[in-house]
């Protein structure tokens, strides 16, 4: 089973560029991951799919500022433009062989 | 629009079940592209895939909850529901419902509910 690890926290200027990291466990660096955001008491929110190419696909309405990528086992979330509203908590999520979700154990990303 | 509503008792005694709907409109649950899913997150903590249906009624449980977990799908109402038995404080969390995007062998969470509350204590 696919396991993801995330780092706990993260932080950035405003108006800056972040990139956060998704890092899928030995032997599933091929999989296909989803990242969403989750605002301080809200629902998550689904940003994207991203393939290991690095190919990805927004959901409706996510701004362009909002891009993914991909290298080897990491599967990365750049933020570029930091607004205020982008400061949330950021969660990766994959399957394994039997179709059960795996999520990743978030990172709280903070605008400074 | 697609719409996701949960619906359910907001507080649960220990030892009972725990029953949850999940109300979809915007969009058909017998769609073949999408499967429907339930996700929980205790208070403070991170996200907790619980399962999913497909349309036809094929189901997938998370492996620590499979023994206390049912979910079902009524495509008349277009809706799908979650059972957790033998609950405790433990179940005390957010429960989302959720639309799945599907490819070969795997799905991922695509469309999120707005989520409800669900406390466990007598």
């Amino acid at each position: 089973q696919p396991v993801l690890t995330q780092s706990s926290s993260a932080s950035a200027s405003l108006g800056s560029s972040v990139k956060l990291t998704c890092t899928l466990s030995s032997g599933h660096s091929s999989y296909i991951i989803a990242w969403h955001q989750q605002q301080p008491g809200k629902a998550p929110r689904y940003l994207m799919k991203l393939e290991g190419s690095g190919s990805y696909n927004k959901g409706s309405g996510v701004p362009d500022r909002f891009s993914g990528s991909s290298s080897g086992a990491d599967r990365y979330l750049t933020i570029s433009n930091l607004q205020s509203e982008d400061e949330a908590d950021y969660y990766c999520e994959t399957w394994d062989s039997n179709t059960h979700a795996v999520f990743g154990g978030g990172t709280q990303l903070t605008v400074l | 629009q697609l719409q996701l509503q949960e619906s359910g008792p907001g507080l649960v005694k220990p030892s009972e079940t725990l029953s949850l709907t999940c109300t979809v409109s915007g969009g058909s649950i017998s769609s073949s592209s999408y499967y429907w899913g339930w996700i929980r997150q205790p208070p403070g903590k991170g996200l907790e895939w619980i399962g999913s249906i497909y349309y036809s009624g094929s189901t997938y449980y998370n492996p620590s909850l499979k023994s206390r977990v049912t979910i079902s799908v009524d495509t008349s109402k277009n809706q799908f529901s979650l059972k957790l038995s033998s609950v405790t404080a433990a179940d005390t969390a957010v429960y989302y419902c959720a639309r799945l995007g599907a490819v070969a062998g795997g799905t991922w969470v695509n469309y999120w509910g707005q989520g409800t509350l669900v406390t466990v204590s007598s």
